[in-house]
């Protein structure tokens, strides 16, 4: 199937730092990909959609100047998290979409902590 | 709106069956997804039933969907240990965003 990597696994980063998460798909080309945020025991909430060599379309509420997002490549799609914060800290996921299909294949997520 | 929900937590004896339950309320949805999370881990895609279908079995899994109610519902047959994680359903909108249920915690003991 296809596999949907993340990097990095985990990172832990002082207030005020900046943040960036990759998302690659490695045996297909991801026209969409998306972000995820994921809480402690609660469910995925959608951040951005993104397509590559588009801007990416925000979800009501996520602020795009702190949750950069870049999809330069059908390969690649990178998400900075500018000036973290403590309540930044989370599960981030993304996931990775071809073209003409619906199913989203998962990244194994990176789970962010912000000290 | 777009909301689904889901009971927080499952118990069931190894080798019984699980029955997993999921509401919804976007009649538009055009597919329905069942996926596993392990803890620490992203999601593994189980299965899922296009919404013009009641339902669809795949090994020990069975999806049944009942549009009428917004009910959609996975049972595992013959759970084992390995099925221990959270279940998420979750349904596709306008073809383009998922949106996720609350998940499910399933613990299965011997």
């Amino acid at each position: 199937g296809a596999v949907v990597s993340q990097h990095p696994s985990w990172v832990i980063c002082k207030s005020g730092t900046s943040v960036k998460i990759e998302c690659r798909s490695l045996d297909f080309q991801a026209t969409t990909m998306f972000w995820y945020r994921q809480f402690p025991k609660q469910s995925l909430m959608l951040m951005a959609t993104s397509n590559e060599g588009s801007k990416a379309t925000y979800e009501q509420g996520v602020e795009k100047d702190k949750f950069l997002i870049n999809h330069a490549s059908l390969t690649l799609s990178t998400l900075t998290v500018t000036s973290a914060h403590p309540e930044d800290s989370s599960f981030y996921i993304c996931s990775a979409r071809g073209l003409g299909v619906y199913e989203q294949f998962f990244g194994p997520g990176t789970r962010l902590t912000v000290l | 709106g777009e909301d689904v929900e889901q009971s927080l937590f499952l118990s069931v004896r190894e080798g019984d069956s699980s029955v997993i339950n999921c509401t919804y309320t976007d009649s538009s949805s055009t597919y329905l997804y069942w996926y596993k999370q392990e803890p620490g881990a992203g999601l593994q895609l189980l299965t899922y039933i296009f919404s013009n279908m009641d339902m669809k079995q795949d090994q020990r899994l069975t999806v049944l969907l009942n549009k009428k109610d917004k009910h959609l519902s996975l049972r595992i047959a013959d759970t084992q240990t390995g099925d221990s994680a959270i279940y998420f359903c979750a349904e596709s909108v306008n073809t383009d965003k998922l949106i996720f249920g609350t998940g499910t915690r399933l613990q299965v003991f011997p």
